[in-house]
């Protein structure tokens, strides 16, 4: 079965400019999140998605962070505006159930200057 | 909020020596994963426990989950340069669903 498409790959901006990211999940997979991995950490969460809903978004900073993940299907994440320290891979998953393993994206490498 | 930690941070083996790496939340997980994540990529499932006291293998990998399901290990038995990678747990609360990462340990395999 076909992985995680994420885009783009690599993107680099300067501060204070938007930027978009895009993810299509696993056919069939209902549950899709955005993880935020800074160099050297563990994956945050940012955002859960339940179809079309959001199940978690309480560490999405609201100020400058906004998805959505119409029809169902793909999402999109965005910036607006960039700070420094949002230099990170944003990763995308997806899963079959709430509880079972993950699918991970090949990420989006995030470089704020 | 729960916390999910890791030690050690760093483990460097010689080729053939033993690994292993453990695992301690902050609150009982309804089930805890471990996901594997290659230098440059991204991070890969491994597997899920579930019950209290569990024990799963995969080939030289077991990994184990603790009796009050707040801890857990990875154990690999003589490790190959193939096994380098950064190992993570991540931890589900009985409470929620949402999947908190530790911040994983970074395993070197020098042959």
């Amino acid at each position: 079965e076909a992985g995680v498409a994420q885009s783009p790959r690599y993107k680099i901006i300067e501060k204070r400019q938007s930027v978009a990211f895009w993810c299509n999940p696993i056919s069939g997979h209902a549950t899709l999140y955005w993880y935020q991995q800074i160099l050297g950490q563990g994956p945050k969460l940012l955002i859960q998605f339940q179809n079309n809903g959001v199940v978690d978004d309480s560490q999405l900073p609201k100020d400058r962070f906004s998805a959505e993940r119409l029809k169902g299907v793909d999402s999109t994440l965005k910036i607006q505006p960039a700070k420094l320290e949002d230099s990170a891979v944003y990763l995308c998953a997806s899963s079959l159930a709430l509880f079972g393993g993950y699918t991970f994206g090949s990420g989006t490498r995030l470089t704020v200057v | 909020g729960q916390q999910v930690m890791q030690i050690p941070q760093y483990q460097h083996v010689q080729e053939g020596e033993d690994f292993t790496t453990y695992c301690n939340s902050s609150t009982t997980l309804s089930n805890i994963q471990w996901y594997k994540q290659r230098p440059g990529g991204h991070p890969v499932f491994l597997i899920q426990l579930v019950k209290s006291g569990e024990v799963k293998k995969q080939k030289r990998l077991t990994f184990q989950f603790g009796e009050a399901k707040k801890n857990s290990s990875l154990h690999i038995t003589a490790t190959q340069t193939t096994d380098v990678g950064t190992y993570f747990c991540a931890g589900q609360e009985t409470s929620g669903s949402r999947l908190t990462f530790g911040e994983g340990t970074q395993l070197t395999v020098n042959p």
